[in-house]
């Protein structure tokens, strides 16, 4: 199973651009890359997804390298809003067995 | 409105009561599937359902049953439950992925908190 690992938390400013990273080593060849954000006593929601190079929409941007073993997302200007858990999510549809893993979610913090 | 409901929000019962958690979509979605989360461990598949009568175990399905008889729904069993089932319980539905096809992005309900005693 392709495993994700991200860091814990992150603290940030109001303004500023943020990158959260996250690790999938044994990702298979055509898994997608997903990541949601979470605000609390909420479910997740999707933010952007990409399987490689860069994509990006209204509200972030994700790059991936050539070899897919990691990915960041990026947020760009964060306001207090975005104060949130994001979780990045790789798919397991080769195997044909569709799981999902999370991992355990950064939890940003954006101070005024 | 595209949602996916869960039924009850809040639950506080006795270890050994069986207990359903209802799930429902409204947005004709093939996949559902259902996530416990707890603190410092993410979100865990429990079970997923790729369509009516197909359900498959995700990575912590001990202690838990679904059924998927109608598409729309998706209901959580616990038999007899236990406090280390104590924990905040997700639904999440979207349309079905395949192999060389993107993953379908999941709507998320907004959470079951089941404490068991």
């Amino acid at each position: 199973l392709a495993k994700t690992t991200q860091p814990i938390s992150m603290d940030s400013y109001e303004g500023q651009e943020v990158n959260i990273t996250c690790s999938h080593n044994n990702i298979a060849t055509n898994d997608y890359i997903t990541w949601y954000q979470q605000f609390p006593s909420q479910g997740p929601r999707f933010i952007i997804q990409g399987y490689k190079t860069k994509v990006t929409n209204e509200v972030a941007s994700l790059f991936i390298p050539a070899d897919r073993k990691s990915s960041t997302l990026s947020l760009p200007r964060v306001s207090l809003s975005d104060t949130a858990v994001y979780y990045c999510l790789v798919g397991e549809a080769t195997s044909g067995t569709y799981k999902y893993i999370f991992g355990t979610g950064t939890r940003l913090k954006v101070l005024a | 409105e595209a949602q996916v409901t869960q039924n009850p929000r809040y639950l506080i019962t006795v270890t050994g009561k069986k207990l359903t958690v209802t799930c429902s979509q409204n947005m004709n979605h093939e996949y559902m599937s259902w996530y416990r989360q707890d603190p410092g461990l993410g979100l865990r598949q429990i079970y997923y359902s790729m369509n009516v009568e197909v359900t498959d175990k995700g990575d912590v399905p001990e202690g838990y049953k679904v059924s998927r008889k109608e598409k729309r729904n998706f209901p959580l069993i616990l038999e007899s439950p236990s406090p280390n089932q104590t924990s905040l319980y997700f639904c999440a539905s979207s349309r079905v992925m395949g192999q060389g096809n993107s993953n379908q992005p999941q709507h998320f309900g907004d959470g079951t908190r089941l404490s068991i005693l």
